[in-house]
This record gives C-alpha cells, structure tokens and sequence, in this order.
C-alpha cells in the first residue's frame, strides 16, 4: 500500500527565508505527484502537478522536484512571504491501473513578518 | 479554470438523520472522489466513481454511500448520521493529469 510522509509537520520562518519541504513515498510506481495548498477551514488548491515524464515544474516562486528512484518530491518556496503561510500536502499517484490520489499528513507553514 | 462545486460550506445534522452531500464539476471529468478530512490522520478516501453509475469503495467506506446519476454530479450520502461523521469532507474531480479539489463541506453531527 502506498504511504506518503511528509516532513516536517510544521515548520516557522521569518519572511524572506527560502525554505524546502520534503514528501516521501513508499512506492516507487508513482506516476504523478501533485503538490497542494490548504488554509484553514478551506478546500485544497492545486499548486503543482509533476507528470510520470517530468523531474520538475516551476510556478512564480514555487519549484517541484520528483526523483521517482528515491521516493521523493521537495517544493521549494523562495522569498517567503507572511501569505505563504498555509498547510501543504503532497499527494502521489499510483502508476499501474489506479487514479487515486493518496495523500501525506502535510507540513503546516508559519511565515513570521 | 475547473470549477468543482460543493453545495454547503456548513451543515449541522442530528444523529440518525439521513445527510446528502452534492458535488458538481463543470469540465466533463470522468473520475470524482470524495474525501474526508480529519486533525491528525490527514485525507481519507471514501468513494470514487471512474464514469456514471460506477462507484468503488475507498479505504473508509463504512457508514457512507454514494450516487452518480450523471457525468457532472457525484453525491455522499450517509445513511443514518452519526457523531463520529463528524468532519469536514472534501469533493474533487480530475484525469490523470491532476485533480481539482472543491472548497469542501464542514458537517457537525450533534
């Protein structure tokens, strides 16, 4: 069974600070992996997708990375800013028959102005 | 942009009551699912529908069912609420190439 494990659960910067969070999966048979944002009492808000034949996709001041070989995706956030702040989950999905996202647990990112 | 549609941001139902959540999509995706989402154990699956009147049970079924009549529309339904239903649930439709989550629904089950 896939698990997803994201660290850390929660992390505290100052505004300004370039900072990395890391996703694991079990499974090497990732086909996707999709990064979210989620503030609180919200819904999920796609931020990044990395297809099967991708290592790495870009968006304003996010970077994703996926090394299927080691069962890891970081998102890199530079020039962090206070509305950064919000839980992020990664999610990963199976390469053989199943569309379903499984998800991590998420890192709860606090930017301090 | 897609759009994915949850009815009630928030609902508050008594034990036993009968509770239907709606989900709509707006760009013809075949695959919908239903979350939901509690402190500490993060999203859960609950059902999955691949195409109209196809439904499969996810990792935590129990308690709940599910409908899609139409392609657009895929409702949760729990059949006799309970208290420990009480969460917030989370609709999202999508391909192989992502998924789009909607804003989700906070039931309280008093």
């Amino acid at each position: 069974k896939q698990e997803v494990t994201q660290i850390p659960a929660a992390l505290s910067v100052p505004e300004g600070e370039n900072l990395v969070l890391n996703c694991s999966f079990t499974d090497s048979a990732i086909y996707n992996l999709q990064w979210f944002r989620q503030d609180p009492g919200k819904g999920l808000t796609s931020l990044l997708l990395i297809q099967s034949s991708q290592r790495e996709q870009t968006s304003g001041r996010l970077n994703a990375s996926l090394d299927k070989s080691s069962g890891r995706s970081t998102l890199y956030i530079a020039a962090s800013q206070p509305g950064d702040s919000a839980t992020y989950l990664c999610a990963g999905q199976r390469q053989s028959g199943s569309e379903k996202l499984v998800f991590g647990k998420g890192t709860k990112l606090t930017v301090n102005p | 942009d897609v759009k994915v549609t949850q009815s009630s941001r928030y609902l508050v139902k008594r034990t036993g009551e009968k509770v239907f959540l709606e989900c709509v999509q707006d760009m013809d995706h075949e695959n919908m699912f239903w979350y939901r989402q509690d402190p500490g154990l993060g999203l859960r699956l609950i059902y999955f529908s691949y195409d109209v009147k196809m439904k499969e049970k996810g990792d935590i079924p129990e308690g709940y069912s599910v409908s899609r009549e139409k392609k657009e529309r895929f409702s949760l339904i729990l059949e006799s609420a309970s208290t420990n239903q009480t969460s917030m649930y989370l609709c999202a439709s999508g391909r192989t190439y992502g998924y789009t989550f909607g804003s989700g629904t906070r039931l309280t089950v008093v």
